[in-house]
C-alpha cells in the first residue's frame, strides 16, 4: 500500500521568502505523485504532477517540486511566496493514473504568508 | 469548458435521514471519484467508477453507495446518516492523466 506524509501541518513564511513544503512517500511501485492546493470553502485545484518522466516537475503559480527516489521525496517549493499563496497544500499518490487512480492524501499543510 | 460540477453545494440533513449527492465530470472524461474530507484533515476515497462499472472502494461502510450513468455522471448516496459523516464530499473526474476535482458539497448531518 502507498502513502504520504507531510510534515509540518504550519507553515509560516513573509511575503517573498522562500516556500518549502515537505512530502514523503512510501510505495513498493514507483509511484506518480501530486501536489494539490485547496482554498477556504473550495474544492482542490491541481499544482503539478510527477509520472516519472522529468523529476523536476513545474507546475502553475510559480510551484515546483522535484521527485528524489533517493530520499523518497517530493518536496514542493516557490522561490518567491506571494500573499495569495495562502492556503492548504496536500500532497497526494497513486500507483496507476488515469483510470484506476485512487489518490491517497496526506494530511496536508496549512500555509499561511504574513507581510 | 466547465469543470467538474457537484449539486448541491450545501446542505443540511438530520441522523438517520438519506442523503443523494451529484456529480457531472468534465466532458469526455469517463472515470468518477468520490472522496470524503472531514475539516481538518486529507481527503479519503470513497469511491471509483469507470464506464459505469466499479472499479475501486475505500474502507467505507455500506451505508455508502454509488453509481454512474450512461452519460458518466455519477451520484453518492449515504443511508442512515450519521454525525461523523458530516464532512466535504468531493468528486474528481479523470481520462487518462490526473483527477480534477470539483468544489465539493458540503454535508452537515445535526
Amino acid at each position: 500500500a502507498q502513502s504520504v506524509t507531510q510534515l509540518g501541518s504550519h507553515v509560516s513564511v513573509s511575503e517573498g521568502a522562500l516556500v518549502l513544503l515537505r512530502c514523503n512517500y512510501s510505495s513498493s511501485v514507483p509511484p506518480y505523485l501530486f501536489w494539490y492546493v485547496q482554498y477556504p470553502n473550495q474544492g482542490l485545484q491541481l499544482l503539478l504532477k510527477y509520472t516519472s518522466a522529468a523529476t523536476l516537475v513545474k507546475g502553475i503559480n510559480g510551484f515546483e517540486a522535484e521527485f528524489k527516489k533517493s530520499e523518497t521525496s517530493f518536496h514542493l517549493t516557490k522561490p518567491s511566496a506571494h500573499m495569495s499563496d495562502a492556503a492548504e497544500y496536500f500532497c497526494a499518490v497513486t500507483l496507476v493514473t488515469g483510470t484506476a487512480s485512487k489518490l491517497t492524501f496526506g494530511t496536508g499543510t496549512r500555509l499561511q504568508v504574513t507581510l | 469548458d466547465a469543470g467538474v460540477t457537484q449539486s448541491p453545494t450545501h446542505l443540511i440533513k438530520t441522523r438517520g435521514q438519506q442523503v443523494t449527492l451529484r456529480c457531472s465530470p468534465i466532458s469526455g472524461h469517463k472515470s468518477v471519484s468520490w472522496y470524503q474530507q472531514v475539516l481538518g484533515q486529507g481527503p479519503q476515497f470513497i469511491f471509483q467508477y469507470y464506464e459505469k462499472e466499479e472499479r475501486g472502494r475505500g474502507n467505507f461502510p455500506d451505508r455508502f453507495s454509488a453509481r454512474q450513468f450512461p452519460n458518466y455522471s455519477s451520484e453518492l448516496n449515504v443511508n442512515a446518516l450519521l454525525l461523523g459523516d458530516s464532512a466535504l464530499y468531493l468528486c474528481a473526474s479523470s481520462l487518462s492523466g490526473p483527477a480534477f476535482f470539483g468544489q465539493g458539497t458540503r454535508l452537515t448531518v445535526v
